[in-house]
Order: structure tokens, then C-alpha cells, then sequence
């Protein structure tokens, strides 16, 4: 499709368990975001691409998170060594440079 | 840091009520303001904007006013829908990062009944 793809849209895991998440972004978006959320809780910024580089993962909660993007396209998000404040949805989206901001449906990730 | 507080909710109306959702947000410096909806089942997408002050964003019949002296982006409809029902989120762009790095609020679901 022409939009953001995010998968899986639902994960259930055990603590301690490694998880990844895939987003696919619009074809020709430079700019890739990540955020999370969390019940009753706004959209926390987590990091944000451009090309493969991320000039900002200032809001990584802890040395357990990891992204990466391959080929100015898809990326990954690697939570190491779950824990069950993790447990929210994921989103990504992303964008011409500097323009709106197209988000996935999210990937929603339960830490049991 | 720049942050943004909506009204809770779940606002709850029936169609053709008129509709407001309170948005007010701190920012250092001279933000960007946005208005995001999410539908069941979809992802977030853009409503509306505003990137100076006075300015009128307006989409699909909502609108809303860049009021700097208030630090507010309220945002209103004349006459809901059902199809309206989404939860809404009013954002803010932290413009000295360089990029649209957007800070948003808690959302607000908002519930239109015939």
C-alpha cells in the first residue's frame, strides 16, 4: 500500500524477552520518526531519522532500546530484555523533510 | 520543556452538537501547532495547522486559532458527525530542534451519537 507499515500490529511477549519491530515507510520519505504510547499517556518521542543517521534518539528510555534504519527505508526498533513498563503502542511515522507527519497504525507490544 | 495539556475526556455529543476541545501548550520559543486525528482501526493523520500567531487552520469543517496571548489552539466545529467519533490530539512542533520533532498532548476521544 501507499502508506506507513508498521508490523506486527500486536505482540505479547514474556519479560525479559528480546522483541523487534518493523516500520516501512512511505516510499521517498527521508525523515523517519518513532514514538510510543502509553496508556493515558500522550505520544512520547523516541527517535528520529533522516536517511540511515538518527541526529536525535534523545528520548530512547534506556540503553535496552535500539533503532536502526537500512537503505533510507526501513526501520527497526529492538527493545532487549523486556520489561512490563514497555508494554504500549509504537508508532511510527514519516515524512518528507520537515513536512507532515504520516504515522502507521502502530504495533502493539504487551510485556507479560 | 515545551509541553501541551488537553481537555480529558471522552467528550460526548450528539450529532450536530457544536464542538470545542481545549488546547493549550507551553513552548520557549515560537511553535508550530497541529491537530491530529485518529479514527478506529487507522493511524494518526493530520487535521489541521497553524505556524504563526492569528493564523486559522481549518480541514473538514474543524478550525482553529493560533492564540499567542492565550498559549491556546482550541479546536471547534460547528456541527458534529458521527463519523467524527476519533480521539484527537493537539501537538506542538519543537522548531529549535530543526526538524518537526512534535510534542503532543494526552489525546481526547471524542464520541458522537445520532
Amino acid at each position: 500500500g501507499a502508506g506507513v507499515s508498521q508490523s506486527p500490529s500486536n505482540k505479547v511477549t514474556e519479560k525479559g524477552k528480546d522483541v523487534e519491530l518493523r516500520c516501512d515507510p512511505i516510499s521517498g520519505h527521508t525523515a523517519l520518526y518513532w514514538y510510543r504510547q502509553s496508556l493515558g499517556q500522550g505520544l512520547e518521542f523516541l527517535i528520529y531519522f533522516q536517511g540511515n543517521s538518527a541526529p536525535d534518539k534523545s528520548g530512547l528510555p534506556s540503553d535496552r532500546f535500539s533503532a536502526e534504519r537500512t537503505g533510507g527505508s526501513v526501520s527497526t526498533l529492538t527493545i532487549q530484555r523486556t520489561q512490563q513498563e514497555d508494554s504500549a503502542v509504537y508508532l511510527c511515522a514519516s515524512s518528507p523533510y520537515t513536512g507532515e507527519l504520516f504515522f502507521g497504525e502502530g504495533s502493539r507490544l504487551t510485556v507479560l | 520543556g515545551d509541553s501541551v495539556t488537553q481537555m480529558e475526556g471522552p467528550v460526548t455529543l450528539s450529532e450536530e452538537a457544536f464542538l470545542t476541545i481545549n488546547c493549550t501548550y507551553t513552548a520557549t520559543g515560537y511553535p508550530s501547532l497541529f491537530w491530529y486525528v485518529q479514527y478506529p482501526g487507522e493511524g494518526l493523520q493530520l487535521l489541521l495547522k497553524a505556524t504563526k500567531a492569528d493564523d486559522k487552520g481549518s480541514n473538514k469543517g474543524f478550525e482553529a486559532t493560533y492564540r499567542k496571548e492565550t498559549t491556546s489552539f482550541h479546536l471547534e466545529k460547528g456541527s458534529v458527525q458521527v463519523s467524527d467519533s476519533a480521539v484527537y490530539f493537539c501537538a506542538l512542533s519543537d522548531v529549535g530542534t530543526g526538524f518537526q520533532k512534535l510534542v503532543f498532548g494526552t489525546g481526547t476521544r471524542l464520541l458522537v451519537s445520532p
